[in-house]
């Protein structure tokens, strides 16, 4: 099992440009969220999916678009690249909230920087 | 007031010290608890859950007081290797499927 991937690992984008980040799991979740973490910060969730065709905005989601067409992929969308946004990007999944203490997996993270 | 706090730290101890971080949450319906670390750099990865009647994992201990509304990490025999960032972790309940993180408290263990 690969878990979750997260590509690319870096990225630089200048102001106004757009781009997606993918994400994908192998381990059938039907959870998927991302998240920002700013340094020296906790981590926010920008939007999340509890199944495919299904998409939900979380704390901070303007910016950011995302869809869910599959189970395995939960792309996540910026459109008009602002410094604001540089971060890291988490993307992560998780299987079966209605057990509570299930563990989310995270990907790697996606460093990006808006110049 | 934010959903999750925790202090920052860091908190600088000697390998071998007994280190207690607290972490306190807003949502009295929150209904399950973590502790993740993570590595610099890295993404967070899952220490140990939070069970209400406490729970043990090695040098490991966790504690969760849901009247006070807070929860404990109590780490023992402190490794270099604990050095980390350790995230308090709630799952606020009510119908809403995320995680919320706390800002982490940093640990540095040193020789």
């Amino acid at each position: 099992n690969a878990g979750v991937t997260q590509t690319p690992k870096f990225r630089i984008l200048k102001i106004g440009q757009s781009m997606t980040l993918q994400c994908t799991q192998d381990m059938n979740h039907n959870y998927m969220y991302w998240y920002r973490q700013d340094p020296g910060m906790g981590l926010k969730l920008i939007y999340y999916s509890v199944g495919a065709g299904i998409t939900d905005k979380g704390e901070v989601p303007n910016g950011y678009n995302v869809s869910r067409s599959t189970t395995e992929d939960f792309p996540l969308r910026l459109e008009l690249a602002a410094p604001s946004q540089t971060s890291v990007y988490f993307c992560a999944s998780r299987h079966n909230p209605g057990q509570q203490n299930t563990e989310a997996f995270f990907g790697q993270g996606t460093r990006l920087t808006v110049v | 007031r934010k959903e999750v706090e925790q202090d920052p730290g860091p908190f600088n101890v000697p390998e071998g010290a007994t280190v207690a971080f607290n972490c306190t949450y807003s949502n009295s319906a929150s209904q399950s608890f973590f502790w993740y670390r993570q590595d610099c750099r890295k993404e967070p990865k899952l220490l140990m859950s939070v069970y209400s009647s406490g729970n043990e994992d090695g040098r490991f201990t966790a504690q969760l007081n849901r009247a006070s509304q807070y929860i404990s990490l109590l780490i023992r025999d402190s490794k270099l290797s604990d050095s980390a960032t350790y995230l308090c972790v709630v799952n606020p309940g009510e119908g809403r499927r995320a995680l919320t993180f706390g800002s982490g408290t940093r640990l540095q263990v040193q020789p």
